[in-house]
C-alpha cells in the first residue's frame, strides 16, 4: 500500500516548456487536490478533483491545466512554464467526494512533493 | 474571506520543554480545523482536527481546543522530544459539503537534545 505517490521528485524546465506532473493513490478515495507551497505562505490549493470526471479550480489555478485520468490518478500540466511556477508541489486525496454526504472534516493523504525549478 | 494566522516562526525550544504553537483564524459560519505536520524531506500528514466549537483534538501528546470566541485553534505539547521536529501548519475547511482546505504559512520547530 504506497499511499499516495507523485513523479518526477525534481523537474528543472526552461521558460516556456511544458511539463506533466503525475500523482496516483491506491485508496479508493474519491478526491484528489493539487497544492503548491512556497516558502513563507503555506500550501496553496491549485485544483481538486470531487469525483472521477470532474475538475474544479482552487485559490490558484491560472498557469495549470489538470486532468482526472480515472479514479487513481490526477495529473498536473504547465503548458508554458514561467519562473514564478517555482515550487514544491503536493498531491493529496481524500475518502470523500461529491455524492458522498458531509466530507468536509476527512483527513488528506499527501504525497512526498515535486520539486520544480522553472529557469 | 477565510484565511489563518500561525505565530512566526523558528521555534526552537530544548528536550522536554511545553510548546504552544498559537493559531487564530478568520472564516464565515463554522469551519472544521486541523493542524498538519510535515517532517522533513515528506509531505504532510494530519495530527489532529476538530470539527465543532469546544472540541479537542489529540494525537501524540499534543493537543489543540477549538476556541470559536477567540477564533483560535493553539497546538500544545506538554513535552517535546527531538523527533517532534517538523513544520506544523493549522488548516480551516470552510464548507462541511466539501474540501477547500486554506492553510497558514507554517511555524518551522527545532527541538534540541
Amino acid at each position: 500500500n504506497a499511499g499516495v505517490t507523485q513523479t518526477p521528485k525534481f523537474q528543472v524546465l526552461k521558460t516556456g516548456q511544458s511539463m506533466t506532473l503525475q500523482c496516483a493513490q491506491d485508496m479508493n478515495h474519491n478526491s484528489m487536490y493539487w497544492y503548491r507551497q512556497d516558502p513563507g505562505m503555506g500550501l496553496r490549493l491549485i485544483y481538486y478533483s470531487a469525483s472521477e470526471g470532474t475538475t474544479d479550480k482552487g485559490e490558484v489555478p491560472n498557469g495549470y491545466n489538470v486532468s482526472r485520468l480515472n479514479k487513481r490518478e490526477f495529473s498536473l500540466r504547465l503548458e508554458s512554464a514561467a519562473p514564478s511556477q517555482t515550487s514544491v508541489y503536493f498531491c493529496a486525496s481524500s475518502a470523500g467526494g461529491w455524492g458522498q454526504g458531509a466530507w468536509g472534516t476527512d483527513t488528506q493523504y499527501f504525497g512526498p512533493g515535486t520539486r520544480l525549478t522553472v529557469l | 474571506g477565510n484565511s489563518v494566522t500561525q505565530m512566526e516562526g523558528p521555534v526552537t525550544l530544548s528536550e522536554e520543554a511545553f510548546l504552544t504553537i498559537n493559531c487564530t483564524y478568520t472564516a464565515t459560519g463554522y469551519p472544521s480545523l486541523f493542524w498538519y505536520v510535515q517532517y522533513p524531506g515528506e509531505g504532510l500528514q494530519l495530527l489532529l482536527k476538530a470539527t465543532k466549537a469546544d472540541d479537542k483534538g489529540s494525537n501524540k501528546g499534543f493537543e489543540a481546543t477549538y476556541r470559536k470566541e477567540t477564533t483560535s485553534f493553539h497546538l500544545e505539547k506538554g513535552s517535546v522530544q527531538v523527533s517532534d521536529s517538523a513544520v506544523y501548519f493549522c488548516a480551516l475547511n470552510p464548507i462541511q459539503g466539501a474540501q477547500k482546505l486554506v492553510f497558514g504559512q507554517g511555524t518551522r520547530l527545532t527541538i534540541n537534545p
